[in-house]
């Protein structure tokens, strides 16, 4: 069975110091990956998608990045975090096209990022 | 206006009871799935609906897509206090981008024992 994992699971960071989270998926080959964050009152927004190594795709300018260096491993980056990235962040995967309602997207456990 | 709209925006039912909660779009839906949430967890997938008036059900929990394709229920009969926490619907848009859910801002359910 496919299971995903993210860590850390929380996080305390300083303004201006630099971020990375990490996420895989085990039981799956070539699965779309997403990053997602919920803001308090704000909803669930996707960030990142992934269809394949090296292929990312933003979906709202911001201070974030995301890198896919391989089939199962999506990361979520900054080189400076603001207080504005506080949130939790939630990685999804998905084998065919969810936007179209022909498949699932499946989501980690989460980070709960806080910026200082 | 937010697209998906969802109500309540929060439920504190007896348990034994049952409940609805709704979810409403803006525009035609080509597929439409519910999520729960437990409070700093990730979300577990529920249900996917896809055709107009279907139907499905999961031990107490049952969802529903109206014919137009506009609007999804969520049913739970008898709740109990496992049932509690945050429940989201995820719509699938036709031109929204073909890896995109937009979801709803959620509906936390309290069941008091």
């Amino acid at each position: 069975s496919q299971t995903i994992h993210q860590w850390p699971a929380t996080l305390v960071q300083p303004v201006g110091s630099p971020l990375s989270l990490e996420c895989t998926v085990e039981g799956t080959s070539n699965p779309n990956l997403y990053w997602y964050r919920q803001a308090a009152g704000r909803g669930l927004q996707l960030l990142f998608y992934s269809v394949g190594i090296g292929q990312i795709s933003s979906e709202v300018p911001q201070n974030l990045s995301a890198s896919r260096p391989q089939d199962r491993q999506f990361i979520l980056s900054s080189k400076k975090l603001l207080l504005s990235d506080s949130g939790f962040y939630l990685c999804a995967w998905s084998l065919g096209l969810a936007g179209l309602g022909t498949d699932t997207q499946y989501f980690g456990p989460g980070t709960r990022l806080t910026v200082l | 206006s937010q697209e998906l709209e969802q109500s309540p925006q929060s439920l504190i039912v007896q348990e034994g009871k049952n409940l609805t909660i709704n979810c409403t779009s803006s525009k035609t839906l080509y597929g439409l799935y519910w999520y729960k949430q437990k409070y700093g967890e990730g979300l577990i997938f529920l249900m996917m609906l896809q055709k107009g008036g279907e139907e499905k059900s999961h031990e107490k929990i049952t969802a529903k897509l109206d014919e137009k394709k506009q609007q999804s229920s969520l049913h739970i009969t008898a709740s109990q206090p496992s049932h509690a926490g945050i429940y989201l619907c995820g719509a699938a848009y036709s031109g929204a981008g073909s890896y995109q859910l937009t979801f709803g801002k959620g509906t936390k359910l309290s069941v008091i024992p």
